[in-house]
């Protein structure tokens, strides 16, 4: 595609729920990261993906959270247990590569845990 | 670890006017400094950036400064129009490009028509 593609735009769960988003990179991209964007907040960096090197999983805020990215493409973050704090945007970005200015960021999975 | 403030939160000019945005960091091996703009329901789209070894950078009616001994790094926009309206972040990193950037937490910019 033309862009980064997330999948779903909006999620509503129940609390203790399991949820998986989804992203599709810019094809080509090597670099491909997850953001958190909760209201009035910045952006919170959560994983970062390069090649097929180990990610760096500095930002994920618990062990609830995991991310995996297959064929150095299609990467998925998982949060389990969810709790309302998990509330949120994720954002999912690719770029060339980590060296590249430039990020390319996806429209973002809106997370409402009930 | 990098820390990135961010100021004003909100930022209300009339048409025409110009706008400025500051950001401070505080990690002196930061050299690189983008500004990526957020449409409502959108994700944010990167409008420019400025390496460590330049001290200004203009693109039309967007120009970013950098101060590097003071540590900040500001945003400017002329002749400000309906369509600026958005939320701007700032960030920083140390690393050659995008990797481990640090963002502010936003300036939602409104412009009065």
């Amino acid at each position: 595609g033309a862009g980064v593609s997330q999948s779903p735009s909006n999620k509503v769960t129940e609390k203790g729920k399991d949820v998986e988003l989804r992203c599709d990179p810019i094809s080509g991209h090597t670099a491909l990261y997850w953001y958190r964007q909760s209201l009035g907040q910045g952006l919170e960096f959560l994983i970062y993906f390069q090649g097929n090197s180990a990610p760096d999983k500095s930002g994920l805020p618990s062990d609830r959270f995991s991310a995996e990215r297959t064929g150095g493409s299609v990467s998925t973050l998982t949060i389990q247990r969810t709790q309302q704090e998990d509330s949120a945007v994720y954002l999912c970005a690719s770029s060339l590569n980590r060296n590249t200015g430039e990020l390319f960021f996806g429209e973002g999975s809106r997370l409402t845990v009930l | 670890g990098e820390n990135v403030e961010q100021h004003p939160s909100t930022l209300s000019v009339q048409e025409g006017d110009s706008a400025v945005i500051k950001c401070t960091y505080s990690d002196s091996a930061s050299n690189y400094f983008p500004w990526y703009k957020q449409e409502l329901g959108k994700g944010p789209q990167l409008i420019i950036d400025i390496r460590s070894n330049v001290g200004e950078k203009k693109d039309q009616r967007i120009a970013v400064t950098l101060n590097k001994t003071a540590k900040h790094f500001s945003l400017h926009i002329t002749e400000t129009q309906p369509e600026d309206s958005a939320v701007y972040f700032c960030a920083a990193s140390s690393g050659a490009g995008s990797y481990q950037l640090t963002f502010g937490k936003g300036t939602k910019l409104s412009v009065i028509p």
